[in-house]
């Protein structure tokens, strides 16, 4: 079992729409989640994190976290063409790295 | 400001030469850290520098020497590498170890 767990898509879905990013992790020690966004060719980038069971919104962006199912989501609403990206997801815990996951990657059609 | 920058943006070096990346930031921040990324997949930790010691070393081949000469700098040398150390080479900083990282835009290596 992958310690961090993403599908790797492609997600599509319509400008405007809400897009749902999801991510499961195996150590339940897990203690910090965070979301990066990756474009082509460029380095990741942050743009959410969430310490503590629940929602937690940045504009378009809310981020999501369940400890007792150990998932975290992210929603991005009123998608747009300039959202399609590969989304990393990452956890840190008890080691002392974030382990990432492969990356979901979202395509958003106008 | 959180800005991470790193030089060159883009390196194409030989089997036998010696070359450095070099990562700067000026957040205050007392973590620093070296990644590899190869294409399509996630980045994969190389090193971790808290307070300017090294703290984490992931096993990575001693052709790879990293050196943090104060709070603000982090260079990676580079000597005898093969061609599949091919990769972008990302910078990231954080206010202390474990807390969230900023990126850096990487450095393009090519290994001919």
């Amino acid at each position: 079992q992958k310690e961090v767990e993403q599908n790797s898509g492609p997600l599509s879905v319509p400008e405007g729409a809400i897009a749902s990013l999801n991510c499961t992790y195996s150590d339940r020690g897990s203690q910090s989640f965070f979301w990066y966004r990756q474009y082509s060719g460029k380095s990741p980038e942050l743009i959410m994190f969430i310490y503590s069971n629940g929602d937690k919104e940045d504009g378009r962006f809310t981020a999501q976290l369940n400890k007792a199912s150990q998932y975290v989501s992210l929603l991005i609403r009123d998608s747009q063409p300039s959202d399609s990206a590969t989304y990393l997801c990452a956890v840190g815990g008890n080691t002392d790295k974030l382990i990432f996951g492969t990356g979901t990657r979202l395509q958003v059609f106008p | 400001d959180t800005e991470v920058t790193q030089t060159p943006k883009h390196l194409v070096m030989g089997m036998t030469n010696k070359k450095s990346l070099k990562c700067e930031q000026h957040m205050g921040h007392r973590a620093m850290y070296w990644y590899k990324q190869k294409a399509k997949k996630p980045p994969e930790l190389m090193f971790v520098y808290s307070y300017e010691k090294l703290s984490i070393n992931e096993s990575v081949p001693s052709r790879f020497s990293p050196e943090c000469p104060n709070s603000s700098l982090l260079n990676l040398h580079l000597h005898a590498l093969q061609p599949e150390d091919s990769a972008l080479y990302l910078c990231a900083s954080s206010q202390r170890f474990r807390d969230e990282q900023y990126f850096g835009p990487g450095t393009r290596l090519t290994v001919t």
